[in-house]
């Protein structure tokens, strides 16, 4: 299965767009990249996802490169409430990776 | 509120018992994904159920078994427990097994063996 590769963490500072790195070199040319993230004691929700152009939804952007090895996630004006782990995930699900930490400070 | 929901939400049991959780799936959903996630780590992939057929498995043993009622509501069913077992257990339901929709998670159930 195609693996995803996220920082374990980062920091970002309340009302500051967060851009959020994701590596997937073995992506194959059917293969959606979702992301998803996951606060405190609750389960995995939904964030976004694309295949090949960017996306845009109320909560965030997916910009995804022109190889498709590599996509950001955007939120734009990061909140106390965006603090989660975030994960990026491959089509089938089956591999969801440690995500990345994200810590947003007031 | 995303209209899955799993029970019970917390489960003590003792190593080599067998354990049964649920997950109701939402409205108009017709797949339902399990997945263990332990202690600071990503979920992992048990297995995945469309129109009640097991529709892929992860890299777990035969004692982690389910199944998905015509109403595709779902069960996770684990035999001869064992202490590694101990972890969140999510369910997450689709419109479709294509992957390409959103999935809706529970908020999952903490099962611990001791």
């Amino acid at each position: 299965d195609a693996k995803t590769t996220q920082p374990n963490s980062m920091e970002s500072n309340e009302e500051e767009p967060v851009h959020l790195p994701c590596n997937h070199s073995t992506i194959s040319g059917t293969d959606y990249i979702h992301w998803y993230r996951q606060l405190p004691s609750q389960g995995p929700e939904y964030v976004i996802h694309g295949l090949t152009s960017n996306v845009n939804n109320r909560m965030a952007s997916l910009a995804i490169a022109e190889d498709r090895k590599s996509s950001t996630l955007i939120l734009h004006r990061a909140t106390l409430r965006d603090a989660a782990v975030y994960y990026c995930i491959l089509t089938n699900m089956l591999t969801f990776g440690g995500g990345t930490r994200l810590m947003v400070k007031p | 509120e995303t209209g899955v929901t799993q029970s019970p939400t917390h489960l003590i049991k003792t190593r080599g018992q067998q354990v049964t959780l649920r997950c109701s799936s939402q409205s108009g959903h017709n797949t339902v994904s399990w997945y263990q996630q332990a202690l600071g780590q990503g979920p992992q992939f048990i297995f995945q159920y469309y129109r009640e057929e097991e529709n892929g498995r992860g890299n777990f043993p035969p004692r982690f078994s389910g199944l998905q009622f015509p109403n595709y509501s779902s069960e996770l069913n684990v035999n001869a427990l064992e202490l590694d077992d101990s972890a969140l257990y999510l369910c997450a339901s689709s419109f479709s097994a294509v992957m390409n929709t959103e999935a809706f998670f529970g908020q999952g159930t903490r099962l611990t063996v001791v």
